[in-house]
């Protein structure tokens, strides 16, 4: 079974720039959730989807920060305009229905010059 | 609101050395506990976990005890290897519901 995949691994932009992270949840998983890790402090949750829907976007930092989940399957995040504090590692989760375990993404590093 | 605590760090220590890392926790109900580790270029995986006090989560010779008198979930290995470099995560989760995490600890092993 594949696990959770994020594209790309890494992305450098310049400050205003827009970027779009990708994740592909594990299949079948209908609850996907993005965490991100800022200058190598604690990783803090974004936001959660229940099949397409948006469950929890308490995390999300502000309006700059658009994520989808078209379908209920893939997800992509899209930050636009970037600021250099949007810098970090953007990890990505899936979950199966009542389960407790989330099986997270390789991560993508983002760096905003 | 539910968050933990972890030290931070960095930790150096050397090949079969002795490890603790300390993790309490601040959580209203019945969490699940959890640790993750990050593997230098990798992702996050899951360690090991406990569903209920008193249960204790083990793998590759780590192991964690859910201790609710104390609201604490300790990891610890008796022997540390150079391959266990890596940043380790406390976390929990209240519920069906979002991972709460700790900032990290990293820690190296030197031969």
């Amino acid at each position: 079974e594949a696990g959770v995949t994020q594209f790309p691994s890494h992305s450098v932009i310049e400050k205003g720039q827009t970027v779009t992270l990708r994740c592909d949840p594990i299949s079948g998983h209908d609850n996907l959730y993005w965490y991100r890790r800022v200058m190598g402090k604690e990783i803090k949750f974004l936001l959660h989807f229940v099949k397409e829907s948006k469950q929890d976007e308490s995390g999300m930092p502000n309006n700059r920060f658009l994520a989808e989940r078209t379908g209920g399957t893939y997800s992509t995040l899209k930050v636009q305009p970037a600021e250099l504090e949007d810098s970090g590692v953007y990890f990505c989760a899936s979950r199966a229905l009542l389960a407790h375990e989330q099986f997270f993404g390789p991560g993508t590093r983002l760096t905003v010059l | 609101g539910d968050s933990v605590t972890q030290m931070e760090g960095p930790v150096t220590l050397s090949e079969e050395a002795c490890l603790t890392i300390n993790c309490t926790y601040t959580a209203t109900g019945y969490p699940s506990l959890f640790w993750y580790v990050q593997y230098p270029g990798e992702g996050l995986q899951l360690l090991l976990k406990a569903t209920k006090a008193d249960d204790k989560g083990s793998n590759k010779g780590f192991e964690a005890t859910y201790r609710k008198e104390t609201t604490s979930f300790h990891l610890e290995k008796g022997s540390v290897q150079v391959s266990d470099s890596a940043v380790y995560f406390c976390a929990l989760i209240p519920s069906y519901d979002k991972v709460i995490f700790g900032p990290g600890t990293s820690l190296s092993v030197i031969p």
